[in-house]
């Protein structure tokens, strides 16, 4: 069974950093797309990040430069870098994986962890 | 960046009705299009992908439809299990993009 789960929200101030870690179980990371994608408190799901199989990475432009997206294959764990955090990255983080290898649409998603940016 | 504008913002319909939500696009993505259903409380759920195909587990009142610009999700027969906000996404172009998302309320 696929399993996803993240870790490593908390409350942060402005222009600090925190990483988050997913550790998924039934399948392994490398041979599929995983990612990011957030939810601000009562709003919409806004795409983060991507890292292929093939450990290229894309990034949306409001978090570009900021956070870093990477994968331990002996872990088989999916890691955000976050740094420079604005109140604006504050949201529930999900980590997600393609939904077949290869695929990229978000066929599994973990429980979400909470980042809040607040002084 | 490709804009999904989803309508209507929320939707009221009783069990039994034909629920029919829309997703348009800023310029065509093809068939490059899914919807999620996110239930309150939980993680977004992957319903249909490729514009058409249902992804596993989803019944068939479930559907999709649509290519280029104009896509409709249809639950055919609404049950009160089908509350929650409906969320399109594209991935034909980068940056990856959701539309709004349609509040479903069953009365």
């Amino acid at each position: 069974e696929v399993q996803l789960v993240e870790t490593g929200g908390d409350l942060i101030q402005p222009g600090g950093s925190l990483r988050l870690s997913c550790a998924a179980s039934g399948f392994t990371v490398s041979s599929h797309y995983m990612g990011w994608v957030r939810q601000a408190p009562g709003k919409g799901l806004e795409w983060v990040s991507i890292i292929y199989p093939g450990n290229s990475t894309n990034y949306a432009d409001s978090v570009k430069g900021r956070f870093s997206i990477s994968r331990d294959n002996s872990k088989n764990t999916l890691s955000l870098q976050m740094n420079s955090l604005r109140p604006e990255d504050t949201a529930v983080y999900y980590c997600v994986r393609g939904r077949l290898s290869g695929e990229l649409w978000f066929g599994y998603w973990g429980q979400g962890t909470l980042v809040t940016v607040s002084s | 960046e490709i804009v999904l504008t989803q309508s209507p913002a929320t939707l009221s319909l009783s069990p039994g009705e034909r629920a029919t939500l829309s997703c348009r696009a800023s310029q065509g993505v093809s068939s490059y299009l899914a919807w999620y259903r996110q239930k309150p409380g939980q993680a977004p759920r992957l319903l249909i992908y490729g514009a058409s195909n249902r992804a596993t587990g989803i019944p068939a009142r479930v559907s999709g439809s649509g290519s280029g610009t104009d896509f409709t999700l249809t639950i055919s027969s609404l049950e009160p299990e089908d509350v929650a906000v409906y969320y399109c996404h594209q991935r034909s172009e980068w940056p990856l993009t959701f539309g709004q998302g349609t509040r479903l309320e069953i009365k």
